[in-house]
């Protein structure tokens, strides 16, 4: 069975200070991996995924994450965090072997201060 | 192109009433899936459905029910609402299956945000 596990519920940085946010994975065969961002009362926004190849993919404003195949992992990361990056993050895998099933963390609420 | 329309936004419906959501999803999308969004329990899965059938399906009881049809677009219903099931109902579109293609992300709607009173 194929799951998700964002380990901390919240992070908190300061503007300007690299953004990490934690997620682990486990899926049957290779894995197909995604981040979205949600904002208050919207849908989730696709950020990037990891498919194949460079195991450090950059997506959509300013946002990379670092896949690491031996630690199941596929860490979100910003060099230089932004106020306006304060909304919720969940990571998802996408399973080919149960009929593409998409599973999506808990989510991780990100606060960043001024 | 348009993306993920979800109707209405918003909704409020009264105890044992029920409810119809829908859901349009991107020209081409074959793959339509529903997930429920709390405060407490965060992102459920309800069920996801594909070319008019139902390809999976997440441990909700049966007063939760959907279908889609043949251009895609997809209800879903709820049956004797109870105030637990005041959430924000998400859809979601891909590619996920099209000729095999596990690769694509899905895209959502803005949600539908029920309240049961």
């Amino acid at each position: 069975a194929q799951s998700v596990a964002q380990p901390e519920d919240q992070v908190n940085v300061a503007e300007g200070n690299p953004l990490t946010v934690k997620c682990t994975y486990s899926v049957s065969g290779n894995p197909y991996l995604f981040w979205y961002v949600q904002y208050p009362n919207r849908g989730l926004q696709f950020l990037l995924k990891y498919i194949t190849g460079d195991n450090l993919v950059k997506g959509s404003y300013g946002f990379e994450a670092e896949f690491n195949k031996s630690q199941t992992s596929f860490h979100l990361k910003k060099p230089s965090a932004l106020v306006s990056d304060s909304a919720l993050y969940f990571c998802a895998v996408r399973d080919l072997f149960n009929d593409y099933k998409l599973s999506f963390g808990a989510g991780t609420t990100v606060t960043v201060r001024a | 192109k348009a993306g993920v329309t979800q109707t209405p936004r918003y909704l409020i419906k009264t105890r044992g009433q029920q409810v119809t959501l829908s859901c349009s999803p991107i020209s081409g999308h074959r793959s339509v899936s529903w997930y429920q969004q709390t405060p407490g329990q965060g992102l459920q899965f309800l069920f996801e459905y594909f070319s008019e059938t139902q390809r999976n399906k997440g441990n909700f009881p049966g007063r939760f029910s959907g279908r889609q049809f043949s251009n895609s677009r997809s209800e879903m219903n709820v049956s004797t609402l109870e105030l637990g099931d005041s959430a924000l109902y998400l859809c979601a579109s891909s590619l996920a299956g099209t000729g095999g293609r596990g690769n694509t992300e899905a895209f959502f709607g803005q949600g539908t945000r029920l309240t049961v009173v």
